[in-house]
């Protein structure tokens, strides 16, 4: 079943403008990382957070983790054309059996308009 | 290498045909993980290998999926019989340990079973 649930399912911005994704998830985590997937390609590993940080940045990427909450965020900052795909986390699941599997949800569609 | 490889890109089989696709992990990793994504956003995940062994495999369907990762070759996933259900697109990762490092995809593979 799919632990993460982005929100929201889809986002449509203006060049320029951030762009907020949420995720939540049900139990507890190992880590949660997002990743980028362009219409037909493959996932673009963006950020991993570990649970027990609470924020991570990377260029205009930043994310953030509530463990107490469950949930997560991803910032993009000054968006860009080319930003535009889908968003997904993925939740790396403290489960104590070491499975390593990563459990995704079903990402947010974000358009950047020029 | 330095990126997941994935081959073929594209497959093609009539219902009942056997698939066999295959990936080539980044050198130096030990973990490679099979994901199935359907309709473009649900990803379901299949096996694991840490190195030539299988790690978990409890997201593998029983009968007919079956997958190998020996050494010196790439690792391969197989559909007997193929199903129009397994119309997918399927997707390697791999990642240097297990836990809290990153999984890297490749392009994936797009079954398309008629």
């Amino acid at each position: 079943s799919q632990q993460g649930e982005e929100d929201p399912q889809a986002l449509s911005i203006q060049e320029g403008e951030n762009a907020t994704m949420n995720c939540s998830y049900k139990t507890s985590i190992n880590n949660l990382q997002w990743y980028r997937q362009n219409s037909g390609r493959g996932l673009v590993h963006l950020i991993l957070i570990r649970s027990n940080e609470r924020e991570k940045h990377s260029g205009r990427l930043r994310v953030t983790l509530d463990t107490s909450k469950k949930s997560s965020s991803l910032l993009i900052t000054a968006s860009r054309a080319a930003d535009t795909a889908s968003y997904f986390c993925a939740t790396d699941l403290d489960s104590g059996a070491g499975s390593y599997q990563l459990t995704f949800g079903k990402g947010t569609k974000l358009s950047v308009i020029p | 290498g330095e990126e997941v490889a994935q081959t073929p890109k594209h497959l093609v089989r009539g219902e009942g045909q056997k698939a066999k696709l295959y990936c080539a992990p980044i050198k130096g990793h030990s973990y490679v993980f099979w994901y199935q994504q359907v309709l473009k956003n649900e990803f379901k995940f299949l096996i694991s290998f840490q190195n030539e062994n299988v790690f978990d495999e409890t997201g593998m369907p029983k009968e007919r999926f079956s997958a190998k990762c020996l050494p010196n070759s790439p690792c391969s996933l197989e559909i007997q019989a193929t199903k129009l259900e397994d119309s997918a697109v399927y997707f390697c990762a791999s990642s240097q340990s297990g836990g809290n490092t990153e999984a890297f995809f490749g392009q994936g593979t797009r079954l398309t079973v008629v």
